[in-house]
């Protein structure tokens, strides 16, 4: 019954080695997101697709990507984690896009990144 | 640019009594959609309660209602009968109409219920 899927729960990482989490979704939604949340802290947007079209947030740190390549998966990537990277990483989906504001977000079960 | 504010970083509730969780909001944006999520200890965001800003009436679902005031820009959520399942924390978000698909986050409060 999994609908938004990420992989692995836990992670856990060297200070500067990249490191790539997943997600996939069964609900063929166009929309995917990604959120860190550090402890105790509101979720906070990192950048989202909108079909292949790619998002970034203004204060997003270049260390982080994004990959998309088909409907049902995305990828973050952060290409040299540091100690302050480690947080709960969430993957989100929804329906509509621009112009609507009722369309919930769906959410996995995170992946928690620790970095040593 | 749109901000949730929740004032209350902690909340006990004694079970089977009915707690409010608050929640404002700001924006000049006149079209808006107000969400309640839930984040029990496991991690995963699960959707509670919806409530639009031309909606004319309260939204409600099951035990969880909100206690929209536009004009002073609260949307508070009501939980009744409180369980010791609803201990988490939770999380209030907006989402504008036309803001690029953009869900913004409160940051939560931890409701404790009780024996």
């Amino acid at each position: 019954d999994a609908m938004v899927i990420q992989n692995p729960r836990y992670q856990v990482t060297q200070f500067g080695k990249p490191v790539t989490l997943s997600c996939s979704q069964t609900l063929n939604h166009n929309v995917m997101y990604w959120y860190q949340q550090k402890s105790s802290q509101a979720p906070k947007l990192l950048f989202h697709y909108y079909d292949k079209d790619f998002n970034n947030e203004a204060d997003t740190p270049d260390n982080f990507q994004s990959r998309r390549p088909n409907t049902s998966f995305c990828f973050l990537d952060i290409r040299s984690p540091g100690l302050g990277d480690a947080a709960m990483y969430l993957c989100a989906t929804s329906r509509a896009g621009t112009g609507v504001a009722n369309e919930k977000l769906f959410f996995g079960s995170g992946t928690q990144l620790s970095v040593l | 640019a749109q901000k949730i504010t929740q004032t209350q970083p902690g909340m006990f509730v004694q079970e089977k009594e009915a707690v409010t969780l608050d929640c404002t909001y700001d924006t000049s944006d006149p079209s808006y959609g107000l969400f309640w999520y839930k984040q029990p200890s496991s991690g995963e965001m699960i959707f509670l309660i919806y409530q639009g800003s031309y909606d004319q009436q309260n939204a409600t679902e099951g035990r969880y209602s909100l206690n929209f005031q536009k004009a002073r820009k609260s949307a508070n959520l009501v939980i009744s009968a409180s369980q010791l399942g609803d201990s988490a924390m939770y999380f209030c978000a907006m989402k504008l109409t036309g803001g690029g698909n953009k869900l913004t986050f409160g940051t939560g409060t931890q409701l404790k219920v009780e024996l």
